[in-house]
């Protein structure tokens, strides 16, 4: 059974960069099967794709952050990563890594999720 | 980008059934899927390609999908089954390739 577990600094400064691993186990990155994103939602509110990549590491990003942000892969660890720059309070939320089902368009599979907090 | 609207609550009484809508242009085009959330957990897909269910899901959680409103109807409703309920679909014609609904709050009475 594959898990996802988002690790990552819970609090940041305003301006700085935000930096979130999600680590697979159970399961292998490099599967040319599956694409790897990151969602978040800030606390009380709906959630939002932030961005996706491939086992050959294409990626895809929401255009709202698209300036902002960076997503890659660790293979050797079993890692993808997103990096978010110049953060402000409105980046506050609870960001998740998740795993597109197979052969479909939604998720079956997500990490915990982890809050990260933007403020001084 | 496209816009998926879902009403911001429904309440139903144990027993009873509850339908959620996911109104957008053309959604009946497109694949939608559902997932249910209670507070402090991660999504779950509880509906996936307008009405296949994942492996552990009731069948008590039914998907259907036309025209302009996708609707995830809840049958014999459990206190269970209270949480915030998210529609999504894949944009691949988008600038933001997945879209999720504002979501919907299920209140069991």
């Amino acid at each position: 059974q594959v898990q996802l577990q988002e690790s990552g600094p819970g609090l940041v400064k305003p301006s700085q960069t935000l930096s979130l691993t999600c680590t697979v186990f159970g399961g292998s990155i490099s599967s040319g099967y599956y694409y790897w994103s990151w969602i978040r939602q800030p606390v009380g509110k709906g959630l939002e794709w932030l961005g996706r990549m491939s086992a050959t590491e294409s990626t895809n990003y929401n255009p709202s952050l698209k300036s902002r942000l960076t997503i890659s892969v660790d293979t050797s660890k079993n890692q993808f990563s997103l990096k978010l720059t110049s953060v402000t309070a409105a980046d506050t939320a609870v960001y998740y890594c998740a795993r597109r089902i197979y052969g479909g368009d939604g998720f079956d599979i997500w990490g915990q999720g982890t809050m990260v907090t933007v403020s001084s | 980008s496209y816009m998926l609207t879902q009403p911001p609550s429904v309440s139903v009484a144990p027993g009873q059934t509850a339908s959620i809508t996911c109104g957008a242009n053309n959604i009946g085009r497109k694949h939608v899927q559902w997932y249910q959330q209670k507070p402090g957990q991660a999504p779950v897909l509880v509906v996936y390609d307008d009405r296949d269910r994942p492996s552990g899901i009731p069948e008590r959680f039914t998907g259907s999908n036309s025209g302009n409103t996708a609707t995830l109807t809840i049958s014999r409703v459990e206190a269970g089954d209270e949480a915030d309920y998210y529609c999504q679909v894949w944009d691949s014609k988008g600038d933001v390739l997945y879209v999720f609904g504002t979501g919907t709050k299920v209140t069991v009475l």
